[in-house]
């Protein structure tokens, strides 16, 4: 069963930076890319980019790039995600989900930026 | 950026009842278009790949079709827990977008 864990609820201090983990599980990370998404309460999806488990490759929306850094550890078939310079309008929930098709999704993580 | 245009924003209908939710490209996708049903406090979950491809485990009164620019989803009879919110996304060009959603409702 294809399993996708992300780490707990963050609330950080503006300018200040957060990572974001996405643990999985039943499939073969190398072989997919990862997803990252971002929603607001009450509002639409963004796609923020995605990374191949294989070689780390990424594709970034350019609304993100300087934003988000996507990254992996093969090792231990995790994904991450790191915001930086947080401001109000990062506090979202962010999703996890898997290749092209979005097939399988991480719980989400909400990221609350507040002083 | 391709915009993905949802429509209705709010659909109210009766449990039984055939409902049909549409999405519009601002230019051809190719089909590359998925749907996604998202329940209040939940993760989305895939429901059609690809334009038509029903996905495993997903009931089959959804079903969706389209080409070009134009896209629908079909649940052929309502059921009380497709209440949701329900979005399209095409995987065509990048970056990849998401519609703006179509809240269904029972009546």
């Amino acid at each position: 069963e294809v399993q996708l864990q992300q780490s707990g609820a963050e609330l950080v201090k503006p300018g200040a930076s957060v990572k974001l983990s996405c643990k999985t599980s039943g499939y073969t990370f190398s072989n997919y890319y990862m997803s990252w998404l971002k929603q607001m309460p009450g509002q639409n999806i963004e796609w923020i980019g995605n990374i191949y488990g294989g070689n780390g490759g990424t594709g970034y929306n350019q609304k993100f790039k300087g934003k988000a850094t996507l990254t992996v550890d093969k090792s231990s078939s995790t994904a991450y995600m790191d915001l930086s310079s947080l401001t109000s309008e990062d506090s979202a929930v962010y999703f996890c989900a898997t290749g092209p098709t979005l097939a399988y999704w991480g719980q989400g993580t909400l990221v609350t930026v507040s002083s | 950026d391709i915009q993905m245009t949802q429509s209705p924003s709010v659909l109210s209908a009766s449990v039984g009842d055939r409902v049909t939710l549409n999405c519009k490209a601002s230019q051809n996708i190719n089909k590359y278009l998925n749907w996604y049903q998202q329940k209040l406090g939940e993760a989305p979950k895939l429901l059609i790949y690809n334009t038509n491809n029903l996905q495993t485990g997903i009931p089959s009164r959804f079903s969706g079709s389209g080409s070009g620019t134009d896209y629908t989803l079909t649940i052929s009879s309502l059921q009380p827990e497709d209440v949701a919110t329900y979005f399209c996304f095409q995987h065509n060009s990048w970056p990849f977008t998401f519609g703006s959603g179509t809240k269904l409702e029972i009546k």
